[in-house]
């Protein structure tokens, strides 16, 4: 049994340019979070989907950010127009329904703004 | 918006001492939830507690659910030096049927275990 995984695990990319990410959720979970972990802080919660629909969106995410989940199985974010206040840490959990409260965490990607 | 307060920020201790830190919400949560991050890693899932007052258990580790809902507690025994990393307090709501899926989190608490 795999856990959450998410690639890349950094990528670095000058200002202006668009980014994005991929997740894969444990298998069979159908719940896939986004969060955002910026240095000393906990992480905040972006996005979710519960399959392929998107249920809930922070206000964190602005315009320039996308996420889809179209298939219900693996999860894109995307970043377009990437600015400097954009670098942090890309988190990604998967919940299963019946136990969508414990939510487990993939490595996250880390991203930096040049 | 809701906020956890977690405490202390920072602890530095000696192996083999026993550790405690808690958290601190103006909202109330149906679950807490206690996650160990280790530096470029997601955060991994400790304990999860589902009703106030629960008192769990995992190895050292011990986690309470606040009667009043709004508080959650982790003790670790018996520190050992792969206990090194921030610890999360997450709490999640359901309340009103919304935001089933956000996890609001502390700020962490760095711990440093000196052998």
């Amino acid at each position: 049994d795999t856990g959450v995984s998410q690639d890349p695990r950094h990528k670095i990319t000058k200002r202006g340019q668009n980014v994005t990410f991929r997740c894969d959720p444990i298998s069979e979970h159908n719940r896939l979070y986004w969060y955002r972990q910026t240095l000393g802080q906990g992480p905040e919660f972006l996005t979710y989907f519960q399959n392929e629909a998107q249920l809930e969106k922070s206000r964190l995410l602005s315009d320039r950010f996308s996420a889809e989940r179209p298939k219900g199985s693996f999860s894109t974010l995307e970043i377009q127009r990437t600015e400097q206040g954009d670098s942090a840490m890309y988190l990604c959990a998967s919940s299963a329904v019946h136990s969508y409260n414990e939510q487990f965490f993939g490595p996250g990607t880390r991203l930096t703004v040049l | 918006g809701q906020q956890l307060n977690q405490s202390p920020q920072s602890m530095f201790i000696q192996e083999g001492e026993d550790v405690s830190m808690n958290c601190t919400s103006s909202s109330i949560f149906n679950t807490w939830l206690w996650y160990k991050q280790e530096p470029g890693e997601g955060p991994v899932l400790l304990i999860a507690l589902y009703k106030a007052g629960e008192l769990t258990s995992n190895g050292r580790l011990t986690a309470q659910f606040g009667i009043t809902r709004k508080d959650s507690f982790l003790n670790i025994s018996a520190s050992i030096p792969s206990d090194v990393g921030i610890y999360f307090c997450a709490g999640l709501t359901n309340a009103g049927g919304t935001s089933y899926g956000k996890l609001t989190f502390g700020q962490g608490t760095i711990l440093t275990v000196h052998p």
